[in-house]
């Protein structure tokens, strides 16, 4: 399964909305469960990713409710509703539905201040 | 404190060795699938390893691995390993140890890199 996230940058001015759109290259929705195997990660500079999000909307114990995931079967979003300085960073999306490989991650969106 | 600990990176020539190591604390690895996630320098993240949270006898390898490199655990030292065999200079990576939960990682290390130089 490929991961393919747009865009590739974005810049948004603080206090702003964010998206992150992911498309997958089939679905990764289980059926016997009703779950899209996808997930979301943080990762700022120098630093190892963080999950933001599983089970394609279920926000990470500890992560703000600004952050908010949603999408079906092969298309999937990202989105930060009011952006923060401290949210400056790159996002990937990721599929743990297929496997081998086990998981499988878009290329990256960077997010960054207007 | 819940946390993963990698180590055992440096500098090799391409078609040496390293091994790897991720010291868990604050959890029992064993109860835990386990992987390794790598990212060469600027790039993005690619799987490289999982075993499973039995007796660790199932494990898996993306493609560009396979039969190259090993991930294994050791229950009494609570540490995972990845030995790493005929280094390429595309293998050149920080290479994350990372736990398995909601399927997906929610516990990542700092990272070890791993230079390979020809």
């Amino acid at each position: 399964i490929v991961m393919t996230q747009s865009p590739d940058s974005l810049a948004v001015s603080l206090g702003e909305r964010a998206t992150i759109n992911c498309k997958s290259s089939q679905s990764v929705l289980y059926t016997s469960n009703n779950k899209n195997y996808i997930a979301w990660y943080q990762q700022k500079p120098g630093q190892p990713p963080k999950l933001l999000i599983y089970w394609t909307s279920s926000r990470e114990s500890g992560v703000p409710d600004r952050f908010s995931g949603s999408g079906s079967g092969t298309d999937f979003t990202l989105t930060i509703s009011s952006l923060q300085a401290e949210d400056v960073a790159t996002y990937y999306c990721q599929q743990y539905y297929n496997s081998p490989p086990e998981w499988t991650f878009g290329q990256g969106t960077k997010v960054e201040i207007k | 404190e819940v946390q993963l600990v990698e180590s055992g990176g440096g500098v090799v020539h391409s078609g040496g060795s390293l091994r790897l190591s991720c010291v868990a604390s604050g959890f029992t690895l064993r109860s835990n699938w386990m992987y390794w996630v790598r990212q060469a320098p600027g790039k993005g993240l690619v799987w490289v390893s999982r075993i499973k949270n039995d007796d660790g006898s199932e494990t898996t390898y993306a493609d560009s691995v396979k039969g190259r490199f090993t991930i294994s655990r050791d229950n009494a030292k609570n540490t995972l390993y990845l030995q790493m065999n005929t280094l390429r200079d595309d293998d050149t990576a920080v290479y994350y140890c990372v736990r398995g939960g909601h399927a997906s990682g929610d516990l990542w290390g700092q990272g070890t890199l791993v230079t390979v130089s020809s």
